[in-house]
């Protein structure tokens, strides 16, 4: 139990197009998802927080108009990236926390490689 | 604020001796603890938490942790490392009391040698 997908897995773009990857609770319900960007060889920095029927709660620097997230059910997340630069070009995971559930931990998604050429 | 810190970029051990990835934490109140694992191009997998209760916490894999109030520490120990263990390891913190944002560590890559 407790998985979350996300797709697409891996994706290439053009600099100034934008880039939709969708985050997926699979068997549980999601009220809160959370989106995070990895460096190589650094941790996770925290994006936001999307809590589903309502705005994200982005962290201090994270442009809100270009990371654009929206959770439109309990169990779908989505993050666009729009005008995408080559700096964008990083590692995006999202996690989710089971609704219904007394545990505390996050579930991870596999990760989105992006890619802005 | 709240931190964790993993003092190790890697350990090195070799299979079938026992390990150990440290992290330090630093949060307001009581901490609810996490170990995380990644492999390589992957997201994140749950290991074992510290809630309340008995400090030495037992999880996946044969991993176990202890969390140490005075030293705030909950350090990372298996007693026989694989060569399939070898990945990236992330300590987590965050207050306790509820969902509240989650702080990870810089991370330790455990390289396993056979």
């Amino acid at each position: 139990g407790a998985v979350v997908s996300q797709h697409p897995s891996w994706v290439i773009c053009k600099s100034g197009t934008s880039v939709k990857i969708e985050c997926r609770s699979l068997d549980f319900q999601a009220t809160t998802m959370f989106w995070y960007r990895q460096f190589p060889k650094q941790s996770l920095m925290l994006m936001a927080t999307s809590n589903e029927g309502s705005k994200a709660t982005y962290e201090q620097g994270v442009e809100k108009d270009k990371f654009l997230i929206n959770h439109a059910s309990l169990t779908l997340s989505t993050l666009t990236v729009t005008s995408a630069h080559p700096e964008d070009s990083s590692f995006y995971i999202c996690s989710a926390r089971d609704a219904d559930g007394a545990s505390y931990e996050q579930y991870f998604g596999p990760g989105t490689r992006l890619t802005v050429t | 604020a709240q931190s964790v810190a993993q003092p190790e970029d890697q350990v090195n051990v070799a299979e079938g001796n026992p390990l150990t990835v440290k992290c330090t934490y630093s949060v307001s109140g009581n901490p609810y603890l996490f170990w995380y694992v990644q492999y390589p191009n992957r997201g994140l997998q749950f290991l074992l938490k510290y809630i309340t209760g008995d400090n030495l916490v037992k999880g996946s894999y044969g991993f176990e942790a202890e969390f140490n109030k005075s030293q705030t520490s909950f350090h990372l120990k298996k007693p026989s490392a694989l060569v399939s263990d070898s990945a990236l390891y992330f300590c987590a913190v965050s207050p306790a009391g509820g969902y509240q944002k989650v702080t990870f560590g810089t991370g330790t890559k455990l390289q396993v040698i056979p």
